[in-house]
């Protein structure tokens, strides 16, 4: 059980360009998602956290105009990184609560984007 | 943003050795995880603590919660190849939010 995917697993753009990176809970509904930014041998900064039905609540110093976020679905999270520049090249993770163990966060298995 | 700090950094073990790895905080924390994270992969909780004093064991692992709620230690014994990977601890604050604070990381590297 908790099983979140996300997709894709990879993904190149070129300068300029949005990307979608797409988070769902695969066997239970998730009230709250969180997106993580993961920098080679490095731990994960916390961008934002995401609640089904509301506006996503961001970390100090992350532009939500440039990684929008939408919570459409107990099941559904997507990340929208805007106009992407090279240095936005990283290892994006999700995770999603259950609501059922309060602070147990279940992870996606992480999408690299690399921008060129 | 708030850090638990995380030790050691790295640890380079035989297989077969236990391995202990602990996180500490100014702040006093509500829940301690634990999670593993292979390289190009998610973190994957392995152990969940919600009370100080708690013992908690997974198998080969175990973690306690700190009696004074700032600190947290995870144990592996007889360590085999699969135990390679990155260790995270994590926790959310009395006063805090819904969302996890991280620890740096504990890279643990097995020789064979």
């Amino acid at each position: 059980g908790a099983v979140v995917s996300q997709h894709p697993s990879r993904v190149i753009c070129k300068s300029g360009t949005s990307v979608k990176i797409e988070c769902r809970s695969l066997d239970f509904q998730a009230t709250t998602m969180f997106w993580y930014r993961q920098f080679p041998k490095q731990s994960l900064m916390l961008m934002a956290t995401s609640n089904e039905g509301s506006k996503a609540t961001y970390e100090q110093g992350v532009e939500k105009d440039k990684f929008l976020i939408n919570h459409a679905s107990l099941t559904l999270s997507t990340l929208t990184v805007t106009s992407a520049h090279p240095e936005d090249s990283s290892f994006y993770i999700c995770s999603a609560r259950t609501g059922l163990k309060k602070y147990e966060q279940y992870f996606g298995p992480g999408t690299r984007l690399t921008v060129t | 943003g708030q850090q638990l700090n995380q030790s050691p950094q790295s640890m380079f073990i035989q297989e077969g050795e236990d391995v202990s790895m602990n996180c500490t905080s100014s702040s006093i924390f509500n829940t301690w995880l634990w999670y593993k994270q292979d390289p190009g992969e998610g973190p994957v909780l392995l152990i969940a603590l919600y009370k100080a004093g708690e013992l908690t064991s997974n198998g080969r692992l175990t973690a306690q919660f700190g009696i004074t709620r700032k600190d947290s230690f995870l144990n592996i014994s007889a360590s085999i190849p699969s135990d390679v990977g990155i260790y995270f601890c994590a926790g959310s604050l009395i006063q805090g939010a819904q969302k996890l604070v991280f620890g740096q990381g504990t890279r643990l590297t097995i020789n064979p």
